[in-house]
C-alpha cells in the first residue's frame, strides 16, 4: 500500500478552521484518500474520503492537490470536540481490504 | 440503527483462560473486520470477513480465531493468550466489500491478559 506523511501533532484554537495535511507522493491513479478520526476512548469515525476532485461533507472539506501527492483535510469552524487523532489513509483495490493506518496527525484545540 | 456494538467492555483473563469477544450490527452490512490497537498506537488490521466468510487474515497467531456465524454477528475466541495481546480490539463493518464504502467501527473491547 502506498504510504502517507502526517505531522505527529497540531494544535489549534477553538473556532477557527484547522488545516491538516497528508503527504502521499507514491499515490497511484486508483487510490482513494479517506480520512477517520479517533476521539479519546472511541473508535474510530469516517470523516470524508476522495479520488481527485475536492470534496465537502457536514463534517469537512478534503482539498487534493492536482498531483494527487498530498491533500488537506479541513475543518470549518473547530470545536472541543474535533480533539482527536486524524488518519489519512490510501485505498486501492475493489475488496474489503481493511485500513491501513498510519500514525495520524493528534488534533489538540484549546478554548 | 448505525451502530456496531461490542461486548464486553472490558475484558481481564488469565493466559490459561478461553474467552470470546463478541461484535454486532444491524445495518445488514456484508463486510466485517477486527483490528487491534495498542495503547498510543494506530489499529492494525486482523482479519476480514467477506459475505460470513474469511477473506484475509494478516498472520495472526492461532491464538486468536475469528468466527461469523452470520452476517450480523462477529466473534474473537481468545486462548492462551500472552500479555503482550492486551490491547484494545475493534470490530468494524462496511455495507458492500467490493466497492469503497466508510467504514462503522465500534467502541472496541479492552483486554488484559494477566
Amino acid at each position: 500500500d502506498a504510504k502517507t506523511t502526517q505531522p505527529n501533532s497540531m494544535e489549534s484554537n477553538e473556532e477557527e478552521p484547522v488545516h491538516l495535511p497528508c503527504n502521499h507522493s507514491t499515490i497511484s491513479g486508483t487510490d482513494y484518500i479517506h480520512w477517520y478520526r479517533q476521539l479519546p476512548s472511541q473508535g474510530p469515525e469516517y470523516v470524508i474520503h476522495g479520488l481527485t476532485s475536492n470534496v465537502n461533507n457536514r463534517m469537512a472539506s478534503l482539498a487534493i492537490a492536482e498531483d494527487r501527492k498530498s491533500s488537506t483535510l479541513i475543518l470549518h469552524r473547530a470545536t472541543l470536540r474535533d480533539a482527536a487523532v486524524y488518519y489519512c489513509i490510501l485505498r486501492s483495490g475493489g475488496g474489503a481490504d481493511g485500513l491501513t493506518f498510519g500514525k495520524g496527525t493528534h488534533l489538540i484545540i484549546q478554548p | 440503527d448505525t451502530e456496531v456494538t461490542q461486548t464486553p467492555k472490558h475484558l481481564v483473563m488469565g493466559m490459561t483462560n478461553k474467552k470470546s469477544l463478541k461484535c454486532e450490527q444491524h445495518m445488514g452490512h456484508r463486510a466485517m473486520y477486527w483490528y487491534k490497537q495498542k495503547a498510543k498506537k494506530p489499529p492494525e488490521l486482523m482479519f476480514v470477513y467477506s459475505y460470513e466468510k474469511l477473506s484475509i487474515n494478516e498472520s495472526v497467531p492461532s491464538r486468536f480465531s475469528p468466527e461469523c456465524p452470520n452476517s450480523s454477528l462477529l466473534n474473537l475466541h481468545l486462548h492462551a493468550l500472552q500479555p503482550e495481546d492486551s490491547a484494545l480490539y475493534l470490530c468494524a463493518s462496511s455495507q458492500d466489500p467490493h466497492t469503497y464504502n466508510e467504514q462503522f467501527f465500534g467502541p472496541g473491547t479492552r483486554l488484559t491478559v494477566l
